[in-house]
This record gives C-alpha cells, structure tokens and sequence, in this order.
C-alpha cells in the first residue's frame, strides 16, 4: 500500500464552524506533513511532524491545529476560518524525512463561505 | 536558505515534441532535488529526485534530469511530449535536515495535437 489517503475530498464550512480533515497513511513511514496550496501556486508547509511529535510550525494561525494521534493518522482540525483559507490541503509522509520520496494524498478542496 | 527557480511559468510544445522544464536552484551545500508533477485537482506525484549518486536522473513516463552543479540547474527532459503530460510541474528541493521540501513557482505544460 503505497497511497496516502485524505477526507473528505470536498469541504465546504461556515466561518463559525469546525471541521476537522483526515489523513492517513500504512507505509510505515515517520514522517507527517500537511500543505495549504492555493490556486496556481506551489504548496505551502503548514506543519510537520516527525515519529509523532510537532516539528515544524510555520507560523500557521492558530485557528488550524493539527494532531497526531498515531504513527498512521494525521488530522488538522478547523475552527473559525476566514474565506481566504479556502484552498487545497494537501497531506504527505516520508520514510525518512523529505530528503526520500515524499508521498502526497490527493488533497481536501476546502471552501469558506 | 535554499531555493528552487522555475523559468517559465507556461510552455507550449506540439506533441512528440521535446519537452525542457527548466529549474535552477541555489544552496551551499550539496542539494538533494526532486521534480512533481500535479494533475488537476489531484496530488503531487514524483518523477525524480537528485541525490548525488549521478547526475543523469531517469524517472517515471519517459521524464529525466541532468544535474549540472557549474550551471546550478536541474532541468527536466522528455524526448516526445504526450497528451497525458499536460499537468503543472514543481521543481523542488529539501532543505538540509529540517524536513522542509522548498517548492519553485510551478510550470504549467501544455501539449497540442
């Protein structure tokens, strides 16, 4: 199984909700990553975490939070966002860190409204 | 900091023609770089990554890379363009151990019949 799997596929919330995207991989893999990607633009690092632990935080607003339940399992819970958070979120892993092969899942096209 | 350039963000060639994604990086310490490719509304996919053991890199769907370290470049080949190949394609490159993959501008391929 080499596929990172993402839910929902398709998102839409109220500036009041929350939500929370899924992530989930069966590679083995120590590494966990989610990328915010808007319209014709590349990905942008949102949070990584590492055998588990938050290792990296890009400056993210606290209104995304991520977890990490397992060594397989990635959320990012939503609460209270604003239009301009609608985009593509994308998950990744890595067996070894981005310097291997970093797979991706297929995305949660979020919509604000 | 290390950094990926994308020259050109849009290129045209007629199928079965040759296909030259350009990218150029900047780092002070041995790269380790890594080619995407994204369909819409899908994923990124690799198609190869550089890691010093040859400067010739052959990867997935006819694509390759020549790693040039007097040019800093790493530009992405593909001897006959086909109609699937139409995606955007990311240039990458990780940033040392810090688990972050630095992703240039994307350049968006279009194949015509």
């Amino acid at each position: 199984d080499t596929e990172v799997t993402q839910t929902p596929k398709h998102l839409v919330m109220g500036m009041t909700n929350k939500k929370s995207l899924k992530c989930e991989q069966h590679m083995g893999h120590r590494a966990m990553y989610w990328y915010k990607q808007k319209a014709k633009k590349p990905p942008e690092l949102m949070f990584v975490y590492s055998y588990e632990k938050l290792s990296i935080n890009e400056s993210v607003p606290s209104r995304f939070s991520p977890e990490c339940p397992n060594s397989s399992l990635l959320n990012l819970h939503l609460h209270a966002l604003q239009p301009e958070d609608s985009a593509l979120y994308l998950c990744a892993s890595t067996t070894q860190g981005v310097n291997t092969e970093a797979f991706f899942g297929q995305g949660t096209r979020l919509t604000v409204v | 900091a290390q950094s990926v350039t994308q020259l050109g963000s849009h290129v045209s060639v007629s199928e079965g023609a040759l296909v030259l994604l350009r990218c150029n990086y900047s780092s002070s310490v041995p790269p380790y770089l890594f080619w995407y490719v994204q369909y819409p509304n899908q994923g990124l996919q690799l198609l190869l990554k550089y890691t010093s053991a040859a400067t010739l890199v052959k990867g997935i769907n006819g694509f390759e890379a020549e790693f040039k370290k007097s040019e800093t470049s790493f530009h992405l080949t593909k001897p006959s363009a086909h109609m699937s190949d139409a995606a955007e394609y990311f240039c990458a490159v990780s940033e040392g151990n810090t688990d972050k993959l630095i992703f240039g501008t994307g350049t968006r391929l279009q194949v015509f019949p």
